[in-house]
């Protein structure tokens, strides 16, 4: 299965403190994106890394992409409450089927 | 960007009957795809909304309980089928653009007394 797994599952921070959220998959993608869902609601993109990118910023965000390792890594900087939600990474494949595979998300807490 | 948009955005139903969701999207796209998010867990991917021929199933899905039509570019619907209580999970349609982005409905949350 090309599915990205987070890791961790679930992550409970201090407002204001940074949060890291990794994922690996399992086969050669052409890009990784990241999605937040919060509670009951429909899934939000944030942001697309392509495979010949190693690192992507927007706003708070900061997004990471090792193609040797599989892995890449979400980082918010200075976490809000309103950032409590559960991401997931999803990784689309290179046989150009053009759907995603996502993870298990991650949970992220920020406690006010 | 795409903005999509579903209807209805959530039902409570009876056993057996059928629901169909609508999803419209507000340019032309790609491609169009349907999901499923039971509670508590991942998106599953249902089918591929194929414009003017049947959908694409993925594994444990088929058409007979899946029924999806995709007439144009920018609307697709998706149909459950003599519905049970497990069929209860939010149903999410979600688009390719050009741009290579995939984009998500708000989706529609399905309760199956």
């Amino acid at each position: 299965s090309q599915q990205g797994e987070e890791d961790p599952q679930a992550l409970s921070i201090q407002e204001g403190e940074n949060a890291t959220m990794n994922c690996s998959y399992k086969t050669s993608i052409n890009n990784l994106q990241w999605y937040r869902q919060n509670s009951g609601r429909g899934l939000v993109h944030l942001i697309l890394i392509r495979s010949n990118e190693r690192e992507k910023h927007s706003g708070r965000l900061r997004v990471t992409l090792d193609t040797s390792k599989k892995s890449s890594s979400l980082l918010i900087t200075a976490s809000r409450a309103a950032d409590t939600a559960s991401y997931f990474c999803a990784t689309d494949s290179r046989t150009g089927a053009n759907n995603l595979f996502f993870g298990t998300g991650t949970r992220l807490t920020v406690i006010p | 960007s795409a903005v999509i948009s579903q209807k209805p955005s959530r039902d409570i139903c009876q056993r057996g009957t059928s629901l169909t969701i609508q999803c419209q999207v507000d340019s032309q796209v790609t491609m169009m795809f349907w999901y499923r998010q039971q509670p508590g867990q991942s998106l599953t991917l249902i089918a591929t909304a194929n414009q003017g021929s049947e959908a694409t199933y993925e594994s444990g899905f088929v058409i007979d309980k899946f029924p999806i039509s995709r007439p144009n570019l920018t609307f697709s619907t998706l149909t459950v089928s003599n519905m049970s209580p497990e069929d209860s999970s939010i149903y999410l349609c979600s688009v390719v653009t050009y741009q290579e982005t995939q984009y998500f409905g708000p989706g529609t949350r399905l309760l199956v007394l």
